[in-house]
């Protein structure tokens, strides 16, 4: 079956620590994207990629660094200058259509 | 700037009940419309969408008609089963600054008791 899909489930760091959160693709989707949701907040988005080896920044990209090396994965690195990192992280990827399609998520906790 | 705003939650309902969650958007240009679903730990869900003005989106018994007139996208369904308890959460496609791009509302927390 098509889909996305993210590991790991959980994810905890301790402070000052760069952590990476994986989201895949078998969709055949150009376009990706990371959201944050924090509760009370919607999603805020971190970073999107139209096409492999491009990306650009979101509306809180900083703290956060991406890249995109392949079609089928985008991975999210949260850096020691996120401030506040927990959070629940969400990967969507979209093809000629508006419609994006979202992963099940990672909640990332700072300890 | 492109904004959603929608009815802050929680919305408890009884089963059965008529349901409502309201959307307004502010956008520049001709953006499209959606409605997404959020169930507890899990990711979002396309419910419907609407592509240009006057059009309805359906689906599991949810409709929303896309309102240019009054920029809205208020969700509706007739007959709500516990089934439907979850996060929904409306959003426009951005334009002009990136076609992919979408702005999301707060979210709407919907709660159905028997």
């Amino acid at each position: 079956d098509g889909g996305i899909t993210q590991s790991p489930k959980y994810l905890f760091r301790k402070e000052g620590q760069n952590v990476t959160l994986s989201c895949e693709q078998n969709l055949n989707h150009d376009a990706m994207y990371w959201y944050r949701q924090d509760p009370g907040q919607g999603l805020r988005l971190i970073y999107y990629s139209q096409i492999v080896n491009d990306f650009q920044k979101g509306d809180i990209a900083e703290g956060y660094s991406v890249s995109r090396e392949k079609k089928e994965s985008f991975p999210l690195t949260v850096t020691s200058a996120q401030k506040n990192p927990t959070a629940f992280y969400l990967c969507a990827s979209s093809g000629t259509e508006y419609e994006q399609f979202f992963g099940p998520g990672t909640r990332l906790t700072v300890l | 700037g492109n904004s959603v705003t929608q009815m802050e939650g929680p919305v408890t309902l009884s089963e059965e009940a008529f349901l409502t969650i309201n959307c307004t958007y502010t956008a520049t240009g001709y953006p499209s419309l959606f409605w997404y679903v959020q169930y507890p730990g899990e990711g979002l869900q396309l419910l419907l969408k609407a592509t240009k003005a006057d059009d309805k989106g359906s689906n599991k018994g949810f409709e929303a008609t896309y309102r240019k007139e009054t920029t809205s996208f208020h969700l509706e369904k007739g007959s709500v089963q516990v089934s439907d308890s979850a996060v929904y959460f409306c959003a426009l496609s951005r334009s002009g600054a990136g076609s992919y791009q979408l702005t999301f509302g707060k979210g709407t927390k919907l709660s159905v008791i028997p």
